[in-house]
């Protein structure tokens, strides 16, 4: 039962125009949501993060937007670069107790910028 | 200073053998997290170390896998009788201390290769 889901595996955008990834969750107790960003053979990399409270975060070209009432949540990029190609990982926190917290993670959709 | 490290970062063994992975995080982060990466897949949590607490083992998929945190600091994942279904990249995170937002910092992961 996966609480975080990117529904597209990939997506494919001419450099220049706006890159939109999407995310959905379940869980109603996550109250941070976080995007890494994954190049081959190297760890994920925070990008941007949103708190539940908040509806838009913004930071140069990547603005994360998040929809509460339908649990949906979009990372922007614009202008998208050759070097925004990588996958994208959407991750929620939640805390399991005792000051803790946990992140949860989508699959993740690569992004291909087309020079 | 430097990131998380995480050696080796390929492995390559026989059905049955026991493996270990290492994990150095970055100094002076308490909470330290194991994930694994199977293909086409997202980051599934396995083990979670707080300080000196008892470490969060909920994501551990079978008792072949065990981990440790000596003093603080370095992790060892352990997985006995290694299975082809193993077969992943074995992605290590620390963070400095709880928080909601929970940004975690990954090492470059090791890809473990059960032949």
């Amino acid at each position: 039962d996966q609480q975080v889901k990117q529904n597209s595996p990939s997506l494919s955008v001419q450099e220049g125009r706006i890159s939109i990834l999407n995310c959905d969750y379940t869980n109603s107790m996550f109250d941070y949501f976080l995007w890494y960003k994954k190049y081959p053979a190297e760890g994920p990399t925070f990008l941007i993060s949103i708190s539940s409270i908040k509806d838009k975060n913004e930071d140069g070209r990547f603005t994360v937007f998040l929809n509460k009432s339908a649990k949906h949540l979009s990372l922007h990029i614009v202008p998208s670069q050759p070097g925004d190609s990588a996958v994208y990982f959407c991750a929620a926190s939640a805390p399991i107790g005792a000051g803790s917290y946990q992140l949860t993670f989508g699959k993740g959709t690569k992004l291909s910028v087309i020079p | 200073g430097a990131g998380v490290s995480q050696s080796p970062s390929n492995k390559v063994t026989e059905k049955g053998k026991d493996v270990e992975l290492r994990c150095d995080p970055i100094s002076g982060h308490t909470a330290l997290y194991w994930y694994r990466q199977s293909l086409g897949q997202g980051l599934e949590f396995l083990i979670y170390f707080q300080g000196n607490s008892a470490p969060d083992k909920s994501g551990l998929p079978s008792d072949r896998f065990s981990a440790e945190r000596t003093g603080g600091s370095v992790s060892t994942l352990t997985i006995q009788r290694t299975q082809q279904e193993d077969s992943a990249v074995y992605l290590c995170a620390s963070s400095p201390r709880p928080s909601a937002k929970n940004i975690q910092y990954f090492g470059a992961g090791t890809r473990l290769s059960v032949l």
